[in-house]
């Protein structure tokens, strides 16, 4: 079975400061993971990825993410936020193979104050 | 182009009604999915399907059924409609080795 837990359903930020998501992944099977971002009324759109190639992986709109297994984590970064950041991000894992459908974590809204 | 696409994008309906959800999805992938966002934005997977298996998360009640007429194509139909199945609903495609789920631009769902 695999879980996924986000530390903090709400995160503040003022903008231009660094953004930290928290991320921790149980999964018996080495993971895919996933940080997806929404916007409001809209649908999931991919900000990066993780297969086992190299363990910092970067995404789209500056955000990148480290996955450390002996910590099982993926926490999600981005240097300098920007007012067009705020929107709820989730992050996801799944074994892969087969039709293996993600599994969520609960989501992080990402406030950005000017 | 939309590589997913859902409709209607909006469906309000009354309780015990039957209702289906369309997807279509134009990137050639061979495994699609469907999730149910409910109102405090938990996503959770219902239905994943390829031309090789149908996996169904065993707490999806049975009037819940996708109905796949081709590759391209997953639609979710729910019958006698409740209450609590108000919600947005998504629907996603992939290579189904890992690779990276696409997302449609979700169907929110209205029962009264």
């Amino acid at each position: 079975a695999q879980s996924v837990t986000q530390l903090g359903s709400h995160v503040s930020v003022s903008e231009g400061a660094l953004v930290l998501l928290r991320c921790n992944y149980s999964s018996s099977v080495p993971p895919y993971l996933f940080w997806y971002v929404q916007y409001p009324n809209q649908g999931l759109q991919l900000l990066l990825k993780y297969t086992s190639a190299a363990t910092l992986v970067k995404g789209i709109n500056g955000f990148e993410a480290e996955f450390k297994k002996s910590e099982t984590s993926f926490h999600l970064t981005k240097p300098s936020a920007h007012m067009s950041d705020a929107a709820e991000y989730f992050c996801a894992v799944t074994r892969g193979g087969g039709a293996d459908g993600l599994t969520f974590g609960k989501g992080t809204h990402l406030i950005i104050q000017p | 182009d939309t590589a997913v696409s859902q409709t209607p994008k909006y469906l309000v309906t009354q309780m015990g009604n039957d209702k289906s959800i369309k997807c279509e999805q134009n990137l050639g992938h061979d495994t699609m999915y469907w999730y149910k966002q409910d109102s405090k934005k938990f996503l959770k997977i219902m239905f994943s399907y390829n031309n090789k298996e149908l996996i169904i998360n065993e707490t999806v009640p049975n009037r819940f059924s996708p109905k796949s007429p081709d590759k391209a194509h997953l639609n979710l139909h729910i019958n006698s409609l409740e209450l609590g199945d108000s919600a947005v609903y998504f629907c996603a495609s992939s290579h189904g080795d890992g690779g990276t789920q696409y997302f449609g631009p979700g169907t929110r769902l209205l029962v009264l």
